[in-house]
């Protein structure tokens, strides 16, 4: 069975700061890895994905993460948020080997930028 | 705009009472699910479906049946609506392969009393 775990459920930072979102995930096989972003009263939208190959994934909103596979983490970061960027932040991981697409959330990260 | 559609938005319900929130997907995906999203516990799999005619559950199924309608449409039916069902219910759909990611609706708030 997966599992994520997102040690942060809140991270306060200043606007214009850097800022990283951590998540490490448990699996005995080969995953999919995704960022989610909840703005407050919506659905989640795909904020990026790593499948394969580079472990440096770029995302929309200039977001990225680094899979790191020896330590199972997928941390997203900014090098300089803004106050738009205020939202809940999910990572998912999904099963290579399995069919079918479920996706396994973490309790997600509430982001709130600062001026 | 092409999506996932959820109805209603919103919705109060006495204990006891049943409803059922509705569905929709117009990118022609196979798969579609049923999520639940309560403070600090992040989202958590009601039921699924992986591909029309069938259906499964996810982690909490109890107290919810799904129907899928046909490949667009995606229901969840409370029979009996308890307190602790109060929670945002989340439809999203996929492809089948594990690789894509879910495109989600907007949600469905429902309050129990």
């Amino acid at each position: 069975a997966q599992s994520v775990t997102q040690l942060d459920s809140q991270v306060p930072v200043f606007e214009e700061a850097p800022v990283e979102l951590r998540c490490n995930y448990s699996s005995s096989v080969s995953v999919y890895l995704f960022w989610y972003v909840q703005y407050p009263n919506q659905g989640l939208q795909l904020l990026l994905k790593y499948l394969s190959g580079s472990t440096l994934v770029k995302g929309i909103n200039g977001f990225e993460a680094e899979f790191n596979k020896s330590q199972t983490s997928f941390h997203l970061r900014k090098p300089s948020v803004h106050i738009s960027d205020t939202a809940e932040y999910f990572c998912a991981v999904s099963d290579r080997t399995g069919g079918g697409n479920k996706l396994t959330f973490g309790t997600g990260t509430q982001l709130k930028v600062e001026l | 705009n092409a999506g996932v559609t959820q109805t209603p938005k919103f919705q109060v319900l006495k204990t006891g009472q049943s409803m059922t929130l509705q569905c929709a997907q117009d990118m022609n995906h196979n798969s579609m699910y049923w999520y639940r999203q309560d403070p600090g516990m992040g989202l958590r799999l009601i039921y699924y479906s992986a591909s029309e005619g069938t259906t499964d559950k996810g982690e909490v199924p109890n107290g919810y049946n799904v129907s899928r309608l046909n490949k667009r449409e995606f229901s969840l039916r409370l029979e009996s609506a308890a307190p602790s069902q109060t929670s945002v219910y989340f439809c999203a759909s996929s492809e089948f392969r594990a690789d894509r990611g879910y495109t989600f609706g907007s949600g469905t708030r429902l309050t129990v009393v």
